[in-house]
C-alpha cells in the first residue's frame, strides 16, 4: 500500500521563478495538508485541502497557492519564489476528522 | 510564544542510556501526537495520545499524557543510535501545530 508521494524529491530554481510541486495521498485518505520546514526547526502549516476546495490557511502570503483534484491529488505553487522560500516542503494526507496523518517523504526547495 | 514548548532542543547521549523529552502547553488539548524524523525524511507518527493520564509503550518508547491534557513527555530507555532524529510533538486542529522539536543523537 503506497504511502504519500511527493514529486520532484529536489528542486533547485533561480528567484522569481515559478515552482509546483505535486503530492499523491495515501489510499483512503481524502485530505491533503501542505506544510513548509526549514532546516532545524518544525513544519508550519500552509493550507488544507478537502473536496477540492482550500480549507483551512496558515500565514502564508498569496504566492502560496495550491490545489486539488478530484482523484484527491495535490499541487502546491509558489509563485516569484524568494531565497527564504528554501526548504522542505511536506505534504500530509489524512481522512475527514481522523487523528492520524501521514507524510510523505518531502520536496527540497533551494532557491539560489 | 510557541503554543507548545519541547524541551530539550538538543541532547547528546551515549548508547544504553535513559533519557526523557518534554512537550508542555497552557492550552488543555483534545489528543496529542508525537513524531519521529530523520533528515531529508517527512514525521512519522509514533502515537497518539488522547486521555489524561494516559500512557503508551511502544517497545523502548514510553509515551505520557499529563492529567491536565496540557502536557506530554516521551522517555526513552536504554537508547541506541537508530533512536537518533528529530521528535516533535504536535496537535491537531484541522492543522497540526507543531512544537520545535527536539533533535536526538545517541552516540555508538
Amino acid at each position: 500500500d503506497a504511502g504519500v508521494t511527493q514529486s520532484p524529491t529536489h528542486l533547485i530554481k533561480t528567484r522569481g521563478q515559478q515552482v509546483t510541486l505535486r503530492c499523491s495521498p495515501k489510499s483512503g485518505h481524502d485530505t491533503v495538508s501542505w506544510y513548509q520546514q526549514a532546516l532545524g526547526q518544525g513544519p508550519q502549516f500552509i493550507f488544507q485541502y478537502y473536496e477540492e476546495e482550500e480549507r483551512q490557511r496558515g500565514n502564508f502570503p498569496d504566492r502560496f497557492s495550491g490545489h486539488q483534484f478530484p482523484n484527491y491529488s495535490s499541487e502546491l505553487n509558489v509563485n516569484a519564489v524568494l531565497l527564504g522560500d528554501s526548504a522542505l516542503y511536506l505534504c500530509a494526507s489524512s481522512q475527514t476528522w481522523s487523528y492520524g496523518y501521514t507524510f510523505g517523504s518531502g520536496t527540497r526547495l533551494t532557491v539560489v | 510564544t510557541q503554543l507548545l514548548e519541547q524541551s530539550p532542543q538538543f541532547l547528546s547521549i551515549q548508547e544504553g542510556e535513559n533519557l526523557t523529552v518534554y512537550c508542555n502547553s497552557s492550552s488543555v488539548f483534545s489528543s496529542l501526537q508525537w513524531y519521529r524524523q530523520e533528515p531529508g525524511e517527512g514525521p512519522v507518527l509514533l502515537v497518539t495520545v488522547v486521555t489524561g493520564g494516559e500512557v503508551k509503550k511502544l517497545k523502548r518508547l514510553t509515551f505520557q499524557f499529563g492529567d491536565a491534557r496540557k502536557d506530554s513527555s516521551l522517555h526513552i530507555t536504554a537508547a541506541q543510535p537508530g533512536d537518533t532524529g528529530l521528535y516533535l510533538c504536535a496537535v491537531s486542529n484541522y492543522q497540526l501545530i507543531w512544537g520545535a522539536g527536539t533533535k536526538l543523537i545517541i552516540k555508538p
